[in-house]
């Protein structure tokens, strides 16, 4: 079957730095997707990755190792704002997306 | 404002009632989704449209049909509801063919109970 693996909560500190790790075993990969979404909200784009790497974007980079079936998502500087469910998603070789479950970030002041 | 746009905002409905979810995107993308989404559980598809006058079944499709008739609507209707049909709906839309590469963007989502 297919499966993407997200802790289901984390904590941090507001100034600190975090990281998301989504773990992924599908048939194939055509890229992996990140999407913020806050309480009650829609989900929002963050970042893709295709090749192995990391990505970066002001305050959140993305990292993603095809052979290990492995990605990151990295917040440094954190504000509170980033109080969010973290999305991780992948295209298989089907071309469909696959969504994991969701990471709860809580900051704390 | 360009995006997508969802009504009703929430909706509480008894269980056997017929529903239609309305979705209406002005960024006249090609491809267009409905998701559910669960506490505990991932977005999951239930159905998408590629083009206009096209659509498909995503990974759980029973209970729910879709029309698309143009570009810009992407409706969805519960025929008879059930009880496990309670969720949140998001629709969202994307500029490309709709192969999973294209990034999605959502609408604000509706939040359906069925009693």
């Amino acid at each position: 079957g297919q499966n993407i693996d997200q802790p289901t909560e984390m904590t941090a500190t507001e100034g600190a730095i975090v990281q998301i790790n989504c773990t992924y075993q599908t048939s194939g990969f055509n890229g992996l997707f990140w999407y913020q979404q806050h309480a009650g909200e829609a989900p929002t784009f963050l970042s893709y990755n295709v090749l192995d790497g990391l990505e970066e974007k002001g305050r959140f980079s993305s990292f993603l190792s095809r052979s290990k079936g492995y990605s990151y998502l990295l917040l440094k500087e954190l504000q509170m704002k980033d109080s969010a469910s973290y999305l991780c998603a992948v295209t298989d070789s089907n071309y469909q997306l696959i969504w994991g479950a969701g990471t709860k970030l809580i900051i704390k002041p | 404002i360009a995006g997508i746009t969802q009504a009703p905002t929430s909706q509480i409905l008894a269980a056997g009632r017929r529903m239609t979810l309305r979705c209406t995107q002005d960024m006249r993308h090609n491809a267009m989704y409905w998701y559910r989404q669960d506490l505990g559980l991932g977005l999951r598809l239930i159905h998408y449209s590629n083009t206009a006058g096209t659509t498909g079944k995503g990974e759980v499709p029973d209970g729910y049909s879709v029309s698309r008739a143009n570009t810009d609507d992407f409706p969805l209707t519960l025929a008879s509801a059930v009880p496990s049909q309670t969720s949140v709906y998001f629709c969202a839309s994307s500029d490309g063919s709709g192969d999973g590469t294209d990034t999605q963007y959502f609408g604000p989502g509706t939040r359906l109970t069925v009693l």
